[in-house]
C-alpha cells in the first residue's frame, strides 16, 4: 500500500518569509510525528499528533513553529518568518498506535528539505 | 531527558565482513530499541527493533543485542554487502501508559562496506 508521502519535496525560502510542509500518513494510523535532520545529524523529534489531538509539542524550537492535524489525517507544519537555522530536512512518520503501545512501527516518510536564504 | 549516544560515527569494511554498531541510552524506562538505514536523500528505514523484554533478535544477516541493565544495544551485520553502505541510526523509545512514543535518535554511522 502507499506509505507515508510528504510535499513538497524542496523548498526554497527567503529569510523571513512562512513556509508550509505537508504530511500524508498512511491511512488509519493513530499516530502522526514530526522531525527535524540537520546535515549529518539523527532525527529531532518536534510534535507529536494522536489522532487531531497534539499531545506533545515538546520539540517545537520556538514559537515560529506550528503544527495542526485537523481531521486526524493530514498534518501541515508551519514555520513563520524562516531564519537561517531552520534550514534542515524535515521528515515526517506515522504509527498504528496510538500511545498505548502494540504496533510502535514508525514509518516515515521522504521529507522536505527546506534552505533558507 | 533521554539522550542516546552511537559509535562509531564511520565504519569501513570488507565485503563479507561484519559490522557492529553500538549505543547507549540514558533512560531506564525506555522499552522500545529501533534501527533505521537511510541512504543519502531518502528516508529512514526501519530495518529491525527489540523491545526490552527481549535480549536478543535476528533477522537474516541483521540481529540486535539488547543489554538493560548497562543500558546498551548493539546492531550486527554479518557477511556485509556493498549495499548495506548507508547511515545508519538507533533509537530509543518509551512506549505505552500513555507516553509519546518519541524517538530519541543517536547520532549515525556511516558504514561503507568495500568491494
Amino acid at each position: 500500500g502507499a506509505g507515508v508521502s510528504q510535499s513538497p519535496r524542496y523548498k526554497v525560502a527567503k529569510r523571513g518569509q512562512d513556509v508550509a510542509l505537508r504530511c500524508d500518513p498512511i491511512s488509519g494510523h493513530v499516530s502522526l510525528f514530526w522531525y527535524q535532520q540537520a546535515l549529518g545529524q539523527g532525527p529531532e523529534f518536534l510534535t507529536y499528533f494522536q489522532n487531531e489531538a497534539q499531545l506533545d509539542k515538546s520539540g517545537l524550537p520556538s514559537d515560529r513553529f506550528f503544527a495542526e492535524r485537523p481531521e486526524g489525517s493530514v498534518s501541515t507544519l508551519k514555520i513563520q518568518r524562516t531564519q537561517q537555522e531552520d534550514s534542515a530536512v524535515y521528515l515526517c512518520a506515522s504509527s498504528l498506535a496510538g500511545g498505548g503501545g502494540g504496533t510502535d512501527t514508525q514509518y516515515f516518510g521522504p521529507g522536505t528539505r527546506l534552505t533558507v536564504l | 531527558g533521554e539522550n542516546v549516544e552511537q559509535h562509531p560515527s564511520t565504519l569501513s569494511v570488507q565485503e563479507g565482513d561484519s559490522a557492529v554498531i553500538k549505543c547507549t541510552y540514558s533512560d531506564s524506562a525506555s522499552n522500545y530499541f529501533p534501527w533505521y538505514k537511510q541512504e543519502l536523500g531518502k528516508r529512514p528505514q526501519l530495518i529491525i527493533d527489540i523491545r526490552s523484554n527481549v535480549g536478543e533478535k535476528k533477522d537474516q544477516r541483521i540481529a540486535v543485542t539488547l543489554n538493560k541493565t548497562a543500558k546498551h544495544f548493539s546492531l550486527h551485520i554479518t557477511e556485509t554487502q556493498p549495499e548495506d553502505s548507508a547511515v545508519y541510526f538507533c533509537a530509543a523509545s518509551i512506549n505505552g501508559g500513555g507516553a509519546t512514543n518519541k524517538l530519541i535518535f543517536g547520532t549515525g554511522t556511516l558504514l561503507a562496506v568495500q568491494p
